[in-house]
């Protein structure tokens, strides 16, 4: 079965600085892979997505990650963080359903917290 | 604008009562899932739904049941057989696409507590 691990809970960067999030998967297939953020109390946005091709994948808010397959990891980054960036993120691997749709695994989340 | 409503917002919930959860798209999305979310573990796949008249349990299906009468709802019910509901409840759908592989899109989620 396919698992995600967001090794850090949570990040505190100061305004304007870089940020950098983990993920790391457990895939026997190449896998579908997503970053969503979360801010309080509300749903999931989707940040950016990988499938194939080009393994640095561009995504919204000036956030992008790349894909390293001898690592097993989807790392998202941000050159440099906005006070409107501090929320949850969520890393996933999505399985293959059959017709319709894909599965999604999430990873625990990392919630960052931004210093002025 | 298209998206995912899911009513009530806030949700209180009795010992031994039934509550359901509404969740309605306007994407024209065939498939449709249920997620429960707690502080620190993700989202966990509680059921989805590939096509109207079709659902399959994901990974924690207990105390919970669904229905698909119509393309657009899929609401959940969390019955009392659930032992510990309080949780951040999210929706969400996707479209089939090319090899499957579009991204799901997720309401606003409602909070489920216990009275």
């Amino acid at each position: 079965a396919q698992s995600v691990t967001q090794p850090d809970i949570h990040i505190t960067v100061s305004e304007g600085a870089s940020l950098e999030l983990r993920c790391n998967y457990s895939y026997g297939a190449t896998p579908y892979l997503f970053w969503y953020v979360q801010s309080p109390g509300q749903g999931l946005q989707l940040l950016l997505k990988y499938f194939s091709g080009d393994t640095l994948v561009q995504g919204i808010k000036g956030f992008e990650a790349e894909f390293k397959r001898s690592q097993s990891s989807f790392n998202l980054r941000k050159p440099s963080v906005h006070w409107s960036d501090a929320a949850e993120y969520f890393c996933a691997v999505g399985l293959l359903i059959k017709a319709a749709g894909n599965k999604l695994t999430f990873g625990g989340g990392t919630r960052v917290l931004v210093k002025p | 604008d298209g998206g995912i409503t899911q009513s009530p917002k806030y949700l209180f919930r009795k010992e031994g009562q039934n509550v359901t959860l509404s969740c309605e798209q306007n994407l024209n999305h065939d498939a449709m899932y249920w997620y429960r979310q707690d502080p620190g573990q993700g989202l966990r796949l509680i059921y989805y739904s590939q096509i109207v008249n079709d659902f399959q349990k994901g990974d924690i299906a207990e105390g919970y049941s669904v229905s698909r009468e119509k393309k657009e709802s899929f609401p959940l019910t969390v019955t009392s057989a659930q032992k510990n509901p309080t949780a951040f409840y999210l929706c969400a759908s996707s479209t089939p696409g090319e090899g499957s592989n579009q991204p799901q899109h997720f309401g606003d989620g409602t909070r489920l507590s216990i009275l």
